[in-house]
């Protein structure tokens, strides 16, 4: 199956600081999503990005699908913007099934 | 509109029982897959249902059930309750063709086996 690679596995920043996140996968995909899970394990979704740019407030996400990596920018980090951040996609062939990262924990410190 | 509902939030169950756990996805969207997430594996995929029908399946045991209403709402079931299926379980909701508008999850299960 298709391999998800996250890094870094572990951050800590300082309140204010910026922050970028990856994500490496092993094969062509028709679905990439960033999702932020909550204290209380609630999966969030930051974006829906199989390929270009997005921004969100302080958050952005570039996907190059040609070179198989997704990016996760934070800007001007909160402390409510820590937790796990998890990278998942799926391919066509694989249906509806997603396969995710193995993630980065962030904890913002104020 | 509203999100992914799944109840119970909280569970607690001794070993050898079963249990069941609901799922409502978004109105409208017909796609329901379920998910564990434990500590060693990460997020697992469990199965998927579309129109009643089971699409796809994950590497779990026989244990680990599903099934969908009419009205998309699913349940998953595991019975003889083992302690490794304490987890989270979360649910997520699609528009039928993967990839169209992604996934929404609900904020999960989180069931204890004593």
């Amino acid at each position: 199956g298709i391999q998800v690679e996250q890094s870094p596995p572990d951050l800590i920043l300082q309140e204010g600081a910026n922050s970028t996140l990856r994500c490496n996968f092993s094969d062509s995909v028709n679905n990439l999503q960033w999702f932020h899970q909550n204290p209380w394990g609630q999966l969030i979704n930051l974006f829906y990005i199989p390929s270009g740019t997005k921004q969100n407030g302080r958050l952005s996400a570039t996907t190059v699908a040609t070179e198989r990596y997704s990016l996760l920018y934070i800007s001007s980090s909160q402390t409510t913007d820590s937790g796990v951040y998890f990278c998942a996609l799926n391919r066509r062939a694989a249906g509806n099934k997603l396969t995710f990262g193995g993630g980065t924990r962030v904890l913002v410190k104020p | 509109k509203a999100g992914v509902t799944q109840t119970p939030r909280y569970l607690i169950k001794t070993r050898g029982q079963q249990v069941t756990l609901s799922c409502s996805p978004i109105s409208g969207h017909r796609s329901v897959s379920w998910y564990q997430q434990t500590p060693g594996q990460g997020l697992q995929f469990l199965f998927e249902y579309f129109s009643e029908t089971q699409r796809n399946k994950g590497n779990f045991p026989g244990r680990f059930s599903g099934r969908q209403f009419s009205n998309s709402r699913s349940e998953m079931n595991v019975s003889t309750l083992e302690l490794g299926d304490s987890a989270l379980y979360l649910c997520a909701s699609s528009l039928a063709q993967a990839g169209q508008s992604g996934y929404t999850f609900g904020s999960g299960t989180r069931l204890t086996v004593v």
